[in-house]
Formats: structure tokens, sequence, C-alpha cells
């Protein structure tokens, strides 16, 4: 199985503040056809998960643009530029190139 | 307007077999491109994918769980089913549904879930 290890596993924030999280793979997310099929979710308390980004950098829709994500290979970062307290919640990046596995989660938390 | 909706005994006990059905609108499984996926979630804790299936009727299962699901789908009726053998109270969770679309393999509308809860 594809380990998805993310850190940190709790972040705390203040509104305005920017944040990153970081999800490493234990094995190459890229596939021979040059795809890269690592997402990012939110949960927020009491929901269910809702996608962010797909395919590393793509916003989902209706997602706001201060999220963002990035990375290659095995390593993705996923950036929210001013948190907003909507944003709080858990962070679970997901891969697909392999058998799909979740990262265990970032929990975001009003400092 | 995408919908899901799960659906599940809410307990059952161990070594019986779960059954659970996922209903949905605003899409179909015949039309190119569609999938429906389950993933689960034990209170208080992570994401856990456990199955795929595809407008083709491809399907794809989560190794370590392969021996104990079947999913399956009825396209007339809008829905995707998912059995899980032998259940034990390590299957006690969250079960939702959600639709995949094939271009690129996300979970872009979830279900509310259904809590399954395994007891004797």
């Amino acid at each position: 199985d594809v380990v998805l290890t993310q850190t940190p596993s709790t972040l705390s924030a203040t509104i305005g503040q920017s944040v990153s999280i970081s999800c490493r793979s234990s094995q190459s997310l890229l596939d021979s056809a040059g795809n890269t099929y690592l997402y990012w979710y939110l949960q927020r308390p009491g929901q269910s998960p809702q996608l962010l980004i797909y395919l590393v950098s793509n916003l989902g829709s209706g997602v706001p643009n201060r999220f963002s994500g990035s990375g290659s290979g095995t390593d993705f970062t996923l950036k929210i530029s001013g948190v907003e307290a909507e944003d709080l919640g858990v962070y679970y990046c997901m891969q697909a190139t392999h058998a799909d596995t979740f990262g265990a989660g970032t929990k975001l938390e009003l400092k | 307007q995408v919908t899901l909706k799960e659906s599940g005994p809410g307990i059952l006990q161990p070594s019986q077999t779960l059954s659970l059905t996922c209903t949905f609108s605003g899409f179909s499984l015949s039309t190119y491109g569609m999938g429906v996926g389950w993933i689960r979630q034990p209170s208080g804790k992570g994401l856990e994918w456990l199955a795929n299936i595809w407008w083709d009727d491809d399907k794809y299962y989560n190794p370590s769980l392969k021996n104990r699901l079947t999913i399956s789908k009825d396209t007339s009726n809008n829905q995707a089913f998912l059995k899980i053998t032998n259940v034990d109270t390590a299957d006690t969770a969250t079960y939702y549904c959600a639709r995949m679309l094939g271009s690129y393999w996300y979970f872009d509308f979830w279900g509310p879930g259904t809590m399954v809860t395994v007891s004797s």
C-alpha cells in the first residue's frame, strides 16, 4: 500500500494567517502517462468531506482561490493564503495513482 | 443537481454480511466516465477507500479488503451497492458513497453518510 504521511497532525492558526500542510508519499505518484493523482479534501465538523484540489494543483468547483496545491513525485503541499473561519476542519490528502489511500489528516483549529 | 444518499442496516452482528445502498440523482452510471466510490470512516478517525465502480462496470477494490467486498450497480434505478462479508467490530464506521469522474478520478459529490455498528 502507498502510505501518505501528513504533517503537521494539528495546525493552530489565527484568522488571516497563511498556513501549509505537507503530504509525503511512500512511492512516486507520477504514473506512466505523466499524470499525478493527488487530491486534497476538507472535512468540516459534522460534514462529509469536500474536494478542494485535484491533480495536485487544480481548484475544485467553487473552491476559493486562497487554497492552492503544489508538488510532484512524492512531496506535496496544500497552502491556505489567509485562513478564514470556514476553513476549520480536517484536511486529507489522497492518492489514486495506486490503489486509493488517504493521509491520516491534519486538523486546522483556531489559535 | 447531483445528490447521493447512503442507506444501510444501522446495526448488525459479527460474521453477518453488510449490505449498503447508494441512491443518487443528477447523473447516470450509464454515462461515459461516471463512477461511484465507497469510503468509510470510523468515529473520530480517518478515511478509508473501499471500492469504485464505473459506467462500463469496471470495478476496483481496496486490496486489504478485496476478499470481503463486492460492489455493483443498478443503472435503471440510479443505485450502487456495496456488500461486506463476515463483518466484525472493526467495520463499525460511517460509510459514504461519492460520485467520481473518470477523467480526474476524484470524489466530487459525497452523500451524508450512513452509520453502521457491528455489535453482538
